[in-house]
């Protein structure tokens, strides 16, 4: 199916470790995004990409990773969880960008305990 | 640099009633505003979006939105609620010339009482 998939839908880790979330999108779109939304400070962008191999940082991108080796994969990996990583992290994809709508996923729940 | 601001975190209304979900937006260059509807434990959706043209912008689900550059405004509304509104509502901006990153509101979170 056509669309932009999140996965895992929900995981908890420890204080420390690694962790990678996954972003896949079908529609050949250039531009990726990674939001967090938390309560009170709505969507914050922390990394986006414009093409394969070309990432840039965003509002709030300290502690995390990302990478786009393909058009349709853009991971966001959290080096060294911390509890202020605790979040709902939202993928999104756009075909352009100013005047084109963003697609997004269904959004990762992460909790670091 | 560009800025949303969405007055009020959260709006009650009767079903029935209007619906008037206010954002204000600063840039420093004619803007692309947006407005995105997030149902629970799901991403966000658009609802309607102000390139150029008409002020006036008409959605989904009846919703509608007017441009007022003179206000730096770009209010969302409907004319009579119903419980399937209730959402959480975000208004983004994205500058052409500018940033074209869309920056994003803190949200509102329409309640809507039987």
């Amino acid at each position: 199916d056509a669309g932009i998939t999140q996965s895992p839908r929900y995981k908890i880790t420890e204080t420390g470790r690694q962790v990678t979330l996954m972003c896949h999108q079908t529609w050949s779109h250039s531009y990726m995004f990674w939001y967090r939304q938390d309560l009170g400070h709505g969507l914050r962008l922390i990394y986006y990409s414009a093409a394969a191999d070309i990432t840039d940082k965003g509002e709030v991108p300290d502690g995390y990773v990302v990478s786009r080796s393909k058009t349709e994969n853009f991971p966001l990996t959290l080096e060294s969880a911390t509890r202020s990583q605790t979040s709902v992290y939202f993928c999104a994809s756009s075909e352009g960008w100013g005047d084109t709508e963003a697609f997004f996923g269904q959004g990762t729940r992460l909790t670091v305990v | 640099a560009q800025s949303v601001t969405q007055l009020g975190s959260h709006v009650s209304v009767s079903e029935g009633a209007l619906v008037l979900l206010r954002c204000n937006y600063s840039s420093s260059v004619p803007p692309y505003l947006f407005w995105y509807v997030q149902y629970p434990n799901q991403g966000l959706q658009l609802l309607l979006k102000y390139t150029t043209g008409a002020t006036l912008v008409k959605g989904i689900n009846g919703f509608e939105a007017e441009f007022k550059k003179s206000e730096t405004s770009f209010h969302l509304t409907k004319p009579s609620a119903h419980m399937s509104d209730a959402a959480e509502y975000f208004c983004a901006v994205s500058a052409s010339g500018g940033s074209y990153i869309p920056t994003f509101g803190r949200g509102t979170s329409l309640i809507v009482h039987p």
